[in-house]
């Protein structure tokens, strides 16, 4: 099976503060990579399919990229509803395994 | 709207048995795969199984294959999964999840509690 890892696991930033979330695939994923954001008693949200695509209604400060082993969630001007935990997701073949999650806190 | 309401989740002794449901409704159900997706408490996500459109593939997580079983009715609109010989391990809140073109999950139900405990 593909593992995913993410780093870091925790982030502290402010408000304003663009931040960066790595996620990287034991073997080639092309771009079959989303990116989620889930905050503490709800299901998580689909921010990103396709590495770089923006799902609708996500707002443009969210970005993707990468491809093939190691990628990149961006969030250019971190705003207060941002602070969450945020999982990659690799749908190159089963298992559809989740990265262990990097949980974006106040500093 | 896309709406997933999961039911079922309670707890169970370990080794009991108990099935799940998600009643779905708001897009096609019969012309979508579906999804089971778990997180224990405190832990990440864990893709748990999936079922084509059709029904007639399935697959799963390898710490839940030959226990769990996925299975839907078009009739009902219904995603069920009956999970056996239950561990410990599989304490967590079961989400039902809508893959979209391919199996990322672009809906989500509000999750179900199984709880595996003596």
């Amino acid at each position: 099976d593909i593992q995913m890892t993410q780093s870091p696991s925790t982030l502290s930033a402010s408000v304003g503060d663009r931040v960066t979330i790595t996620c990287r695939a034991s073997q080639s994923i092309s771009s079959w990579l989303a990116w989620y954001q889930q905050k503490p008693g709800k299901a998580p949200k689909l921010l990103i399919y396709q590495a770089s695509s923006l799902e609708s209604g996500v707002p443009s400060r969210f970005s993707g990229s990468g491809s093939g082993t190691e990628f990149t969630l961006t969030i250019s001007s971190l705003q207060p509803d941002d602070f969450a935990t945020y999982y990659c997701q690799h749908y190159h073949s089963v298992s559809y395994t989740f990265g262990q999650g990097t949980k974006l806190e106040i500093k | 709207e896309v709406q997933l309401l999961e039911s079922g989740g309670h707890l169970v002794q370990p080794g009991g048995s108990l099935r799940l449901s998600c009643a779905a409704s708001g897009f096609t159900f019969s012309g979508n795969a579906m999804s089971w997706v778990r997180q224990a408490p405190g832990k990440g996500l864990e893709w748990v199984s999936s079922i084509s459109r059709s029904g007639s593939s399935t697959d799963y997580a390898d710490s839940v294959k030959g226990r769990f079983s996925i299975s839907r009715d078009t009739s009902k609109n219904t995603l069920y999964l009956e999970m056996s010989t239950l561990r410990a391990e599989d304490t967590a809140v079961y989400y039902c999840a809508k893959p979209a073109l391919y199996f990322y999950f672009d809906y989500w139900g509000q999750g179900t509690l199984v709880t595996v405990a003596s």
